[in-house]
């Protein structure tokens, strides 16, 4: 089947401007996390949705980020007033459950460039 | 808190020959699992391998094997004779998940580069 989709593949904005990324999990998986790549970095959780809620958002940098998932499927990560050190990968993943022997699937990530 | 710590960051290796991954990992919990992700050029993180901390059996899968010491706190990789396409940064992550907490933390990634 689909595995995680995410658009766009890229995004390049000015500082100071809101962008919106957007996370298509893979179907019937109930949790979705978010994570951050910087170059030569492994992936830095973000948030973690069980369903509609977010079960933890600990990763979030700051109040500038903010991430929805309405329905229980897509989700949208959100960055208002952006900066230069946001530039990153963002990635995304599903996994059926949330449970701990859960696996996560990634999705191939929106690469953000904050000029 | 969690931490994972590979060592080497770039590792260049002949086609043909073997190549080990090392991963040490921080917990409190004694339940934890282990995973290893492959993210080639493409970008995408790729699954490999989910160890639980109460197997301790080693397993091999084709060209893939994986050593996991809970003694010296070591969830090891290794390829045996490395093809082109193995050419990858390869990341070990640790997910404390019986507290409810099912985040990835993930090392820093060991770039493998085979020279053909």
């Amino acid at each position: 089947g689909a595995g995680v989709s995410q658009t766009p593949s890229n995004k390049v904005t000015e500082k100071g401007k809101y962008v919106e990324l957007r996370c298509d999990p893979i179907s019937g998986h109930t949790a979705l996390y978010w994570y951050r790549q910087s170059l030569g970095q492994g992936p830095e959780f973000l948030i973690y949705f069980q369903g509609t809620g977010a079960a933890d958002d600990s990763g979030l940098p700051n109040d500038r980020f903010f991430a929805v998932r309405p329905e229980g499927s897509v989700s949208t990560l959100k960055i208002q007033r952006t900066e230069r050190g946001d530039s990153a990968v963002y990635l995304c993943a599903s996994s059926p459950t949330g449970q701990g022997t859960d696996t996560q699937y990634f999705g191939p990530g929106t690469r953000l460039t904050v000029l | 808190a969690q931490k994972v710590t590979q060592a080497q960051t770039e590792i260049s290796v002949v086609e043909k020959e073997d190549v080990t991954l090392d991963c040490v990992y921080e917990t409190r919990d004694t339940t934890y699992y282990l995973f290893w992700y492959k993210q080639p050029p493409s970008g995408e993180l790729v699954f490999l391998i989910r160890r639980n901390s109460f197997d301790e059996q080693n397993e091999i899968s084709g060209r893939y094997s994986w050593n996991f010491q809970k003694s010296t706190s070591s969830f090891n990789f290794t390829i045996t004779a490395s093809q082109v396409v193995d050419s990858a940064v390869y990341f070990c992550a640790l997910s404390e998940a019986m507290r409810g907490n099912n985040r990835l933390a993930f090392g820093k990634g060991n770039q493998v580069v085979v020279i053909p």
